[in-house]
């Protein structure tokens, strides 16, 4: 069974860079069938999708955040990562890591459980 | 940007039909998908391509789609669909979602 698991701070003060991983078990993030993904969630703007990367290092970045964004992989550990640089009050939400559908990038039907950040002084 | 517009709210009685919709322009040539979420849950991805359930989805949920609005239909509503749905489609680049529908099982 598949299971995804974000870890990172909770806290992260405003202007610095807010950095998650996403744990994955029960699959490798290698297999050439899906991407791997971020999605955020806030009470005022809802869900969000983040981006999205495949095993070969392809990305697919939401373009509102694009300039500020990178997520990559970490093969050896079964992990993939989410830096976002310039965090303001804005980019505090539930952050998910998540599977997407084969042959998809933004269509996710395996999720982890959701990470709080919190960005203040 | 792309807009999903859904109603705030719905409600069903016990053993009803609810009929979820999200509008958007132009909304029947794109792709749309559902989800839902229950308090303090991740989503959970319950329609996609328009009409097509994930393994472990019920028959009583199902999707369709006009020239601008997509309509998750749930029949038989129970106590477990209480929750918030979502839709989703592709445009600009990125995932859209709607802001939401919470549904509540009368």
């Amino acid at each position: 069974q598949l299971q995804l698991q974000e870890s990172g701070p909770g806290l992260v003060k405003p202007s610095e860079t807010l950095s998650l991983t996403c744990t994955v078990s029960g699959g490798s993030i290698t297999s050439f069938s899906y991407y791997w993904g971020w999605i955020r969630q806030t009470p005022g703007k809802g869900l969000e999708w983040i981006g999205s990367v495949y095993y070969s290092g392809t990305t697919y970045y939401n373009p509102s955040l694009k300039s500020r964004l990178t997520i990559s992989l970490d093969t050896f550990k079964n992990q993939f990562s989410l830096s976002l640089s310039s965090v303001t009050a804005a980019d505090t939400a539930v952050y998910y890591c998540a599977r997407p559908l084969s042959g998809f990038y933004y269509v996710f039907d395996y999720w982890g459980q959701g990470t709080l950040v919190t960005v203040s002084s | 940007s792309y807009e999903l517009t859904q109603p705030l709210s719905e409600s069903v009685a016990l053993g009803q039909t609810a009929r979820i919709t999200c509008e958007g322009y132009n909304i029947g040539s794109k792709d749309v998908h559902w989800y839902l979420q229950r308090p303090g849950q991740a989503p959970v991805l319950v329609i996609y391509r328009d009409t097509k359930r994930p393994s472990g989805v019920p028959e009583r949920l199902s999707g369709s789609k006009s020239e601008d609005t997509a309509t998750l239909t749930i029949t038989r509503a129970q106590v477990v669909d209480e929750a918030d749905y979502y839709c989703q489609v592709w445009d600009s680049r990125t995932g859209v979602f709607g802001r939401g529908t919470k549904l509540t099982v009368l």
